[in-house]
């Protein structure tokens, strides 16, 4: 079975800060994508970076990186220089084949002014 | 990326009464769209997946007949909530993938927030 595991239900940091958000799965297929989707206040979901997983080399967004570990099954979340606008719940996903996406129970991150 | 409208926005109503909530992509055509419950702090619990033509898949536990799922193009897809509760309070959001476009994530609606008083 997939699942998604993210450890840190709530996170606070100061504006300007680099904070890293931890994320593990497990799944049995080969090739497969990663994803860290932001949802804000306002609640819309929003895709802030992707990663294949035959990829080795880890993707990056601007400020968002990603620490991609596939032996260990470990997909975590890099903000540099973080902003204000950064507060949200963070949710790592994994497709289950075609169709569903699995969400780990996410991370509240508070930005501090 | 692709846009995932959802409507409407927020809805009261009351005990008894059925609510509509639409979701529609705009710039592709979606054979798949899904259907999400989320409880205030918690992560998106996945309802139902919607296929264009044919019945919806439901996930263990999630009521067919409550929540009625139809998917009659490949643009629009709706949800039901029938005779609806205060127990059906939530936040509902619906997704689709493009499968025309070379990425797999899913595009979000912008969620609906239904409040049965």
């Amino acid at each position: 079975a997939q699942t998604v595991t993210q450890s840190q239900p709530e996170m606070s940091v100061q504006e300007a800060e680099t904070v890293t958000l931890s994320c593990t799965y497990d799944t049995s297929e080969n090739n497969y994508y990663l994803f860290w989707y932001k949802q804000p206040p306002s609640r819309q979901m929003i895709l802030v970076i992707r990663q294949e997983a035959y990829k080795q080399q880890n993707a990056t967004e601007n400020r968002f990186s990603v620490n991609f570990q596939k032996a260990a099954k470990s997909f975590s979340l890099k903000i540099s220089d973080s902003q204000l606008g950064d507060t949200a719940m963070y949710f790592c996903a994994i497709p289950l084949g075609p169709d569903k996406i699995i969400f780990g129970k996410g991370t509240r991150l508070h930005i501090l002014p | 990326g692709a846009v995932v409208s959802q409507h409407p926005s927020w809805v009261i109503c009351k005990s008894g009464t059925s609510v509509k909530i639409e979701c529609r992509s705009l710039d592709f055509q979606a054979t798949t769209m899904f259907w999400y419950r989320q409880f205030p702090k918690q992560s998106l619990m996945l309802m139902a997946t919607s296929n264009e033509g044919s019945k919806a898949t439901y996930e263990q536990g999630v009521e067919k007949d409550k929540f009625l799922i139809n998917h009659a193009s490949l643009t629009l897809s709706t949800l039901t909530v029938t005779s609806a509760h205060p127990e059906d309070s939530s936040f509902y959001i619906c997704s689709a993938r493009d499968w025309g476009s070379s990425n797999t994530e899913a595009f979000f609606g912008q969620g609906t927030r239904l409040t049965v008083v």
